[in-house]
């Protein structure tokens, strides 16, 4: 079974920092690009950043450009998401999704993991 | 970067019936258009791709239809489990992608 678990999340003040993890499983995760998604609360779906299978491609939101890295290790079939100065805007559910092979929708996705961003 | 818009933004429907949610682009997108359900508490989920195949085990009662700027999500008897949001996304032209707001399908 296609698994993504996502980890990480929690309160943090404005300006602190958090990495996220998404734990891969059931596929060749070296295989695909990943991306990280979000949806503040009440919200609709924001796309945050994009990863190629071998780390070669990285794209950014304009919203987090500067502030956010989005890494991989194909080794242990993780994906991560390193935030930085965060600010009360990024308070939002972070989802990982999987971009199929060949095509640019996204499926599955991860249950989620909540960042909070507030003093 | 381009803009989805979906229209209405709570539609409110009897089960049994027929719900009908859409989806504009300010920029054709061709048919590289998804659609995605999600329920309280839940991860979207993969229901509609290529503007109208439908994604595994997905229902035969949800469609998809459309090309271009303008697309239909039907759903062609709502059952209990279909009350949830509904979200459009292109995938035409990329980073980024973008979603639409959402529908809100409730119960009437």
């Amino acid at each position: 079974e296609v698994q993504l678990v996502e980890s990480g999340g929690g309160l943090v003040q404005p300006g602190g920092s958090l990495r996220l993890s998404c734990a891969a499983s059931g596929f060749p995760f070296n295989s695909y690009s990943m991306n990280w998604v979000r949806q503040a609360p009440g919200k609709g779906l924001e796309w945050v950043s994009y990863i190629s299978s071998s780390s070669s491609t990285i794209y950014y939101a304009d919203s987090v450009r500067g502030r956010f890295t989005i890494s991989r290790d194909n080794a242990k079939n993780s994906l991560y998401l390193q935030m930085n100065s965060l600010r009360a805007e990024d308070t939002a559910m972070y989802y990982c999704a999987r971009k199929l092979l060949h095509y640019n929708w996204f499926d599955p996705w991860g249950q989620g993991t909540l960042v909070t961003v507030s003093s | 970067e381009i803009v989805m818009t979906q229209s209405p933004a709570t539609l409110s429907v009897s089960p049994g019936e027929r719900a009908t949610l859409s989806c504009r682009a300010s920029q054709s997108v061709s048919s590289n258009l998804a659609w995605y359900q999600q329920k309280p508490g839940q991860a979207p989920r993969l229901l509609i791709y290529g503007a109208s195949s439908r994604a595994t085990g997905i229902p035969a009662r949800f469609s998809g239809s459309g090309s271009g700027t303008e697309f239909t999500l039907t759903i062609s008897s709502l059952e209990s489990e279909d009350f949830a949001f509904y979200y459009c996304q292109q995938y035409n032209n990329w980073p980024p992608w973008t979603f639409g707001q959402g529908t809100k399908v409730e119960i009437k």
